[in-house]
């Protein structure tokens, strides 16, 4: 089965604070990895793709295929960071979401 | 107007209605989706278009016909919908399957 988990609702930080939000997907065929960001009134956008291996607004995501996980990190969250992230592997032609983690950054 | 559009942006139809919804991709992209944001549910994927054929459709009722008559736009066409199907429903499109999704802004559906 094509799963996805994200384990937290809602991740609380200071500014400042290094931020780690969990994602864990099911095998099922090595995926390509993604993260995708919604901010407050706006449109999901994609954020970072693992091929790309790109850091994008200070933010990067490792790929442990033997813990098959992704999880995305920066080393000192920004009140602009405040927002939902989805990870979203792709199997084949579908994309799959998890549930999503909300991001709160507080002064 | 440039990436993804949809509309109408709302909608509140009854549940002997028939209505569709629209979404038009300016990004010369190949494949285009249909997506289902329930409230406390994941982003669930409904159909998948690749070159205007159908390549996947994720168990979904028939009561939501899609339509892709061109590469550039897609339709979601709405017949006795129930009102569990309330939610957003989100396009998106993207050059192949290797690549990152831009989505559309959504239509806001409530079925009375």
């Amino acid at each position: 089965a094509q799963r996805v988990t994200q384990p937290e609702k809602l991740l609380s930080v200071f500014k400042g604070a290094p931020v780690e939000l969990k994602c864990n997907y099911s095998y099922s065929g090595s995926p390509e990895l993604f993260w995708y960001v919604q901010y407050s009134r706006q449109r999901l956008q994609l954020l970072l793709r693992h091929i790309s291996r790109e850091s994008i607004k200070g933010f990067t995501a490792d790929l442990n295929k033997g813990e098959t996980s992704f999880h995305l990190k920066k080393p000192f969250a920004q009140e602009e960071d405040s927002a939902m992230y989805y990870c979203a592997p792709r199997y084949g032609n579908k994309l799959v979401f998890g549930a999503g983690t909300i991001l709160r950054v507080k002064s | 107007e440039t990436g993804v559009t949809q509309t109408p942006r709302h909608l509140v139809m009854g549940m002997t209605n028939k209505k569709s919804l629209k979404c038009e991709q300016h990004l010369g992209h190949n494949a285009m989706y249909w997506y289902k944001q329930s409230a406390k549910k994941p982003l669930e994927l409904m159909f998948v278009y690749s070159l205007e054929e159908r390549v996947e459709n994720n168990s979904v009722p028939s009561r939501f016909s899609p339509e892709c008559p061109n590469s550039s736009h897609l339709f979601l066409h709405l017949h006795t919908l129930q009102p569990e199907d309330s939610a957003l429903y989100l396009c998106a499109s993207s050059q192949d399957f290797g690549t990152g999704c831009a989505f559309g802004p959504g239509t806001r559906l409530l079925v009375l």
